[in-house]
């Protein structure tokens, strides 16, 4: 049972560039999320998608993108990387909107922009 | 503003003591849910115990307790008997009702369990 799974583990991107983070998760999951861990701070909410085709913007959407296109896989797309994103990507999943079970974590993924 | 506070930067506690993190909430809604998570060295994010704002008794798994204190607005973790494997970053999280499901998470909190 593979749960949520991120791909790559690290990365670094130079300025400008662009670059996919994937993810994806095999428990058939509606509610599936982008969070971002800056150093010494929690996690903030970048895109979240409460089924295929639909995504919504979160705390901190800008410099990112989205789709959704299956239940299985919500990938994260960063167009022309800025210092200011480096930090660890965490994708997560729920079966549903509420309920007493925490979500699903992928195991992040390190992006240094230099 | 909705928002979580976690003003234990670090902590340190002795193997097998009982430690407390703390946690305390903003919100103006009525229903929420409150949840810690794990985050040891390795990155991971593993999730630990949840209580609901309408739930009239403290959550409990295994060694973890939490706290909760509604007219305080806190939720504290109660950690029994530490491990060293419980050292690791803690964070406290919030999920609203209104909400998609997504969590409002606190700065965290580093436990260091000494031997």
């Amino acid at each position: 049972n593979a749960g949520v799974t991120q791909t790559p583990k690290f990365r670094i991107l130079k300025i400008g560039q662009s670059m996919t983070l994937q993810c994806a998760q095999d428990m058939n999951h509606n509610y599936m999320y982008w969070y971002r861990q800056d150093p010494g701070m929690g996690l903030k909410l970048i895109y979240y998608s409460v089924g295929a085709g639909i995504t919504d913007k979160g705390e901190v959407p800008n410099g990112y993108n989205v789709s959704r296109s299956t239940t299985e896989d919500f990938p994260l797309r960063l167009e022309l990387a800025a210092p200011s994103q480096t930090s660890v990507y965490f994708c997560a999943s729920r079966p549903s909107r509420q309920g007493s079970g925490g979500a699903f974590f992928g195991q992040g993924t390190r992006l240094t922009v230099v | 503003a909705q928002k979580i506070t976690q003003t234990q930067p670090g902590m340190f506690v002795q193997e097998k003591e009982a430690v407390t993190l703390d946690c305390t909430y903003d919100t103006s809604d009525q229903s929420y849910g409150l949840f810690w998570y794990k985050q040891p060295s390795s990155g991971e994010m593993i999730f630990l115990i949840y209580q609901g704002s309408y739930d009239e008794q403290n959550a409990t798994e295994g060694r973890y307790s939490l706290n909760f204190q509604k007219a305080r607005k806190s939720a504290n973790l109660v950690i029994s008997a530490s491990q060293l494997g419980d050292s690791a970053m803690y964070f406290c999280a919030m999920r609203l009702e209104g909400s998609q499901g997504n969590l409002i998470f606190g700065k965290g909190t580093k436990l260091s369990v000494k031997p």
